[in-house]
C-alpha cells in the first residue's frame, strides 16, 4: 500500500462546477500538506501549502486537512477550462524525514467549456 | 525571481550512455531536491542538498546515479550506463531554510532511452 493514495481520475466537469479532489494517507507523522498543479510537459506548480489540520482559502481554491481521518481535500470553485491539469497532493514529515515530499499519483482534471 | 531552471529540457540517448542534467535553483534558496516522475505517477524523491552537503539519498538512487552541488549553487545529476527503466522526467525543486519552506519546481528534464 502506498503512503499517499489519490484517485487518478480522469475527472471531467462542466465549466463553473465545484471540483473536489482528495487524498488519503497512512503516515500520521505528516505535518505539512501541499497541493500542486501540473500542466502537460511542465513542472508542478505550488497551489496551496498548509500545516497541520484546518482550512486555508486562496481565491477560488480551498484546502482542507483532517489529520484525525488522514484525509486532505482541495476544492476549486467556479472551475475554468484553464484549470484543466493534473493535481498532485504532497505531504512531508519534516521533523523526522527532512523536507522530502511524498506525492500522490495525481488526479487528471478536465473542465469543459 | 527567475524560478528554478533545468537543462536540457529533453535528452534522448542510447542505452548504455552517460547523461548529465543541470539544475539552477532560485538564487536565495539553500535547499535543492531531485525527484523522478514516470508517466501517470507522482514525483518520487531521489536526493536533497542543503548548501553543498548531500543530506539524504533514496533507495531509488542506485550506484549508477550521482548528484553534486558544488559551492552550494547549481546542481548536477549524472546517470551512468543508462537503462530503459531510467526513462522518466527528472525534476529539480528548491526551497529556503528556516523550518519547512515550500518547494518550487522547475519544468524538468525528460530523458528518453532508445
Amino acid at each position: 500500500q502506498k503512503e499517499v493514495e489519490q484517485d487518478p481520475g480522469p475527472l471531467s466537469v462542466p465549466e463553473g462546477a465545484i471540483v473536489s479532489l482528495n487524498c488519503t494517507y497512512s503516515n500520521s507523522a505528516f505535518q505539512y500538506f501541499m497541493w500542486y498543479r501540473q500542466y502537460s510537459r511542465k513542472g508542478p506548480e505550488l497551489l496551496m501549502y498548509t500545516y497541520s489540520s484546518g482550512n486555508k482559502e486562496d481565491g477560488r481554491f480551498t484546502a482542507q486537512v483532517d489529520k484525525s481521518s488522514k484525509y486532505i481535500s482541495l476544492f476549486i470553485r467556479d472551475s475554468q477550462p484553464s484549470d484543466s491539469a493534473t493535481y498532485l497532493c504532497a505531504m512531508s514529515d519534516f521533523y523526522n524525514q527532512g523536507g522530502k515530499l511524498i506525492f500522490g499519483q495525481g488526479t487528471e482534471l478536465s473542465v469543459k467549456p | 525571481d527567475t524560478g528554478v531552471s533545468q537543462n536540457p529540457r529533453h535528452k534522448i540517448t542510447k542505452r548504455g550512455q552517460n547523461v548529465t542534467f543541470r539544475c539552477d535553483p532560485i538564487s536565495e534558496h539553500n535547499r535543492l531536491y531531485w525527484y523522478r516522475q514516470t508517466l501517470g505517477q507522482g514525483p518520487e524523491f531521489l536526493t536533497y542538498f542543503q548548501n553543498e552537503a548531500q543530506l539524504e539519498k533514496s533507495r531509488l538512487l542506485s550506484d549508477r546515479f550521482s548528484a553534486e552541488r558544488p559551492k552550494g549553487s547549481f546542481s548536477t545529476l549524472e546517470i551512468q550506463r543508462t537503462e530503459q527503466g531510467d526513462s522518466a522526467m527528472y525534476l529539480c525543486a528548491s526551497s529556503g531554510t528556516g523550518g519547512n519552506q515550500p518547494q518550487h519546481f522547475g519544468d524538468g528534464t525528460r530523458l528518453s532511452i532508445l
